[in-house]
């Protein structure tokens, strides 16, 4: 069966520091992987997707990036952090190409102060 | 990304049904979706429809779909304590990208 991973679970991190969050999945090969971040009291926004390695779509335009450099593994990170930055991330997966379900990792809260 | 619109709160008593709604923009969207989210979790996939199906059952759950007013809804009977939760609509008009709505918070009374 699948699974989807991701670490840490929480991180604080003080404003202007870097950024890495890990998502792995198991269990499929060439997945769709996606980054989303829900703010405190809101919707859930999509960040980024990817359909293969190297293959990286930005919904949003902000200091955050993302990369694939293995087919199973997402990376979200920032070079400096912004307050606006805190949030939860969520990470999914979806089957590819055919496939119309998505299923979401455990999320990592992140606080920037 | 595409707007979808959610009521933020329901209130309900346990036993009685609930109803969740939706509005989106995107009148492409071939898939559309509802997740749940309990406290500190990621979101549960619970049900979905295809943009040409009118309505799907899945046990205690009823998803409508109204594709010319591109409204969408979710019935929960006989909604439990364990219902509550926030509830996610998303919409998706490729099958790559989603994009979800602000999420309803049900609260079951007991």
């Amino acid at each position: 069966s699948q699974t989807i991973h991701q670490w840490p679970a929480t991180l604080v991190q003080p404003v202007g520091s870097p950024l890495s969050l890990e998502c792995t999945v198991e269990g499929t090969s060439n997945p769709n992987l996606y980054w989303y971040r829900q703010a405190a009291g809101r919707g859930l926004q999509l960040l980024f997707y990817s359909v293969g390695i190297g293959q990286i779509s930005s919904e949003v335009p902000q200091n955050l990036s993302a990369s694939r450099p293995q087919d199973r593994q997402f990376i979200l990170s920032s070079k400096k952090l912004l307050l606006s930055d805190s949030g939860f991330y969520l990470c999914a997966w979806k089957g590819h190409p055919s496939s119309y379900e998505q299923y979401f990792g455990p999320g990592t809260r992140l606080t920037v102060t | 990304g595409e707007d979808v619109e959610q009521s933020l709160f329901l209130s309900v008593r346990e036993g009685d049904s609930s109803v969740i709604n939706c509005t989106y923009t995107d009148s492409s969207s071939t898939y559309l979706y509802w997740y749940k989210q309990e406290p500190g979790a990621g979101l549960q996939l619970l049900t979905y429809i295809f943009s040409n199906m009118d309505m799907k059952q899945d046990q205690r759950l009823t998803v409508l779909l109204n594709k010319k007013d591109k409204h969408l809804s979710l019935r929960i009977a006989d909604t439990q304590t364990g219902d509550s939760a926030i509830y996610f609509c998303a919409e998706s008009p490729t099958g790559n990208q989603f994009y979800f709505g602000t999420g309803t918070s049900l609260t079951v009374i007991p």
